[in-house]
Formats: C-alpha cells, sequence, structure tokens
C-alpha cells in the first residue's frame, strides 16, 4: 500500500521556470490538499479540492495553480518559480465524509528550492 | 492574531515526565481537533483527534480540549526519546479547512 506519493523528492529551480509537483494517491480519497511549510511558519495550504474536477484557493494560493482531472491525481504548477517559492511541499488527502471525520493523511513531501 | 497558537518551544523534558503542549484556537465554530508529529525531514503523522470537550486518551498520549476557553492540549506520559519530534496542532474551523500551528519541537532526554 502506497498511500501517497510525490514527485520529485527534491528539486533545485531556477527563477522563472515552470515546474509541477506530482501527488497521486491510492486510498480513494475525495478531497486532496497542497501545502507549503516554511521554517516557523507551519503547514500553510496552498490550494485544495474536494472531489474530482473542482478546486479551491487556500491561504497562499497566488504562483501556484492545480488541476484535478480525476481522484487519484492532484499536480501542483508553479508557472514561473520565484525564489520565496522555495519551500518544502506537502501533499495530502482525506476522505471528505461530511462530517468531522476527515483525517488528513500527508505524503513524504518535495523540497523546492528556486535560484 | 494568528488563527492557531502553540506554545513556544522548544520544550525539553527528562525520559519518563509529563510532556505537556498547548494550542489555542481563535475561531470559536471550530469543530475538529487535531495533533499531528512529524519528525525532522519526515512528513506529518496523525497521533489524536479529538471533536468533544474532555479528555481522549490512547497509549501513552492524552489530548484535551476546552471550547469555552478555545484550547486544546497534549499530555504524552512517560516520555520517551522516540517522542522527540515536532508537534502540529491543527484545527478544523467554519472554513472546512485545516490550519495548522506553528508546531512546537520537543526534545526528550535520555
Amino acid at each position: 500500500i502506497a498511500g501517497i506519493t510525490q514527485a520529485p523528492t527534491s528539486q533545485i529551480l531556477a527563477a522563472g521556470r515552470r515546474m509541477t509537483l506530482r501527488c497521486t494517491q491510492d486510498m480513494r480519497h475525495n478531497a486532496m490538499y497542497w501545502y507549503r511549510q516554511d521554517l516557523g511558519l507551519g503547514l500553510r495550504l496552498i490550494h485544495y479540492s474536494n472531489t474530482a474536477g473542482t478546486t479551491g484557493k487556500g491561504e497562499v494560493p497566488d504562483g501556484y495553480s492545480v488541476s484535478r482531472a480525476n481522484t487519484d491525481d492532484f499536480p501542483l504548477t508553479l508557472a514561473s518559480a520565484v525564489p520565496s517559492q522555495t519551500s518544502v511541499y506537502f501533499c495530502a488527502s482525506s476522505d471528505l465524509a461530511g462530517g468531522h471525520t476527515d483525517t488528513q493523511y500527508f505524503g513524504p513531501g518535495t523540497r523546492l528550492t528556486v535560484l | 492574531q494568528k488563527e492557531v497558537e502553540q506554545n513556544s518551544g522548544p520544550l525539553s523534558v527528562p525520559e519518563g515526565a509529563i510532556a505537556s503542549l498547548n494550542c489555542t484556537y481563535s475561531d470559536r465554530v471550530s469543530q475538529s481537533f487535531f495533533w499531528y508529529r512529524q519528525y525532522s525531514g519526515k512528513s506529518p503523522e496523525l497521533i489524536m483527534s479529538i471533536y468533544s470537550n474532555g479528555d481522549k486518551e490512547d497509549g501513552r498520549f492524552t489530548a484535551q480540549l476546552n471550547k469555552a476557553s478555545q484550547y486544546v492540549s497534549l499530555l504524552i506520559r512517560d516520555s520517551q526519546p522516540s517522542d522527540s519530534a515536532t508537534y502540529l496542532c491543527a484545527v478544523k474551523g467554519s472554513a472546512r479547512q485545516l490550519t495548522f500551528g506553528s508546531g512546537t519541537q520537543l526534545t526528550v532526554l535520555p
């Protein structure tokens, strides 16, 4: 059972380049999320998707876009990377039952450095 | 004011002691509360969830919730060096998304 996989594990990127972080889950969870984690700031929500075909903006969406073509995949795209997007990115998923039992499970993370 | 605040660390306790981690939140309609543990360089993993006022125990871990005071805590009894990690408090509020605190780094000294 893989759970959630993310790729790449780490990446060094030149500013201005386009980058897509991949996230795949095999738990058939309907909801998926992208967070960034920066020292001293905790986890901040970038974008989320409650079900395939829908997406929403989180706390820090600027400079990022997402798509949710199917249940399993939720890629995060940086159209033109900037140094302030240097961070560790975590993808998560949950079984959004509508109540308060939607525990989020996290992928292993992608460490991104933008120079 | 941050939506979810955790007591500033780092926190150090001797092995076998009780570690107390605290969290306050600002959204009064919050209904779901979670504690995640994150080892250095790893992803967060769920330790406890709590939804009702009072205590919830799971092994050496006890979560305490007081909605009137907008306060949730995590107690770790008989702390072990393997408990050394950053503990993240997360709250599901009116926006139905999780908001995380910045975390408290715990070190259990052998």
